[in-house]
């Protein structure tokens, strides 16, 4: 059973365009992480978010954690074609695993 | 590469044999993870090891499934008698302590089991 549920579930736009990604829950979380996952790869942590309201940017990327801590955001600026890829949100449980969100496939197109 | 390593890559079998899947961690960590991940889904959660000990096991692994860490390094993730519904990528994961606390952990690149 997961936990979070992340929309869209499916993204294909073109190459400079903008783009926001959403990770949601109805229990608060004590902190969120986002990871990527190329095809044939593992997941690869991008940002970890612990504050609510908290905003942290990773050159384009921009990650946001809601203020009541239950949801998050990811927005790509100016979207390239090296950002495709599988889009992952998780939060600890119980301190000692991470659960995963189902994801979001972008699919950015030249 | 001293990241984390999974054998095999690719495993197909027929329905009904036992496969075996090995991860050898970050050599530093001490927290070892067994996650599952089927097309279009997130990777869920199987299994977990703190050195040798392992702390807890999913409702998804069944008893056919069985993971061991014998000296707290490598682990191994047994499926016998595999069926169809076993096919998934089946990713292996390290942490450290403090790593656990922040949510970092370092995934291997899976192994993808196809079940005939």
């Amino acid at each position: 059973t997961q936990l979070l549920e992340q929309s869209p579930q499916f993204l294909s736009i073109q190459e400079g365009e903008n783009l926001t990604v959403y990770c949601n829950s109805s229990s608060v979380f004590s902190s969120l992480q986002w990871y990527r996952q190329e095809p044939g790869e593992g997941p690869v942590l991008l940002v970890t978010v612990v504050t609510g309201g908290e905003v942290k940017k990773l050159k384009r990327l921009t990650f946001q954690f809601g203020d009541a801590r239950k949801d998050s955001s990811l927005h790509i600026t100016a979207a390239q074609t090296g950002d495709t890829g599988l889009y992952l949100c998780a939060r600890s449980q119980g301190a000692q695993k991470l659960v995963f969100g189902q994801g979001t496939r972008l699919t950015i197109n030249p | 590469d001293t990241g984390v390593s999974q054998d095999p890559r690719h495993k197909i079998t027929k329905r009904g044999q036992n496969v075996t899947f090995r991860c050898d961690p970050i050599s530093e960590h001490n927290r070892l993870y067994w996650y599952r991940q089927t097309l279009g889904q997130g990777p869920e959660f199987l299994t977990y090891f703190q050195n040798e000990a392992q702390l807890e096991k999913s409702r998804l692994l069944s008893d056919r499934f069985s993971a061991e860490r014998p000296k707290g390094s490598f682990s191994t993730l047994e499926i016998q008698r595999t069926e169809q519904g076993d096919s998934a990528m089946y990713l292996c994961a390290s942490s450290s302590e403090a790593g656990v606390d922040t949510g970092e952990l370092f995934f291997g690149e899976g192994s993808r089991l196809t079940v005939l």
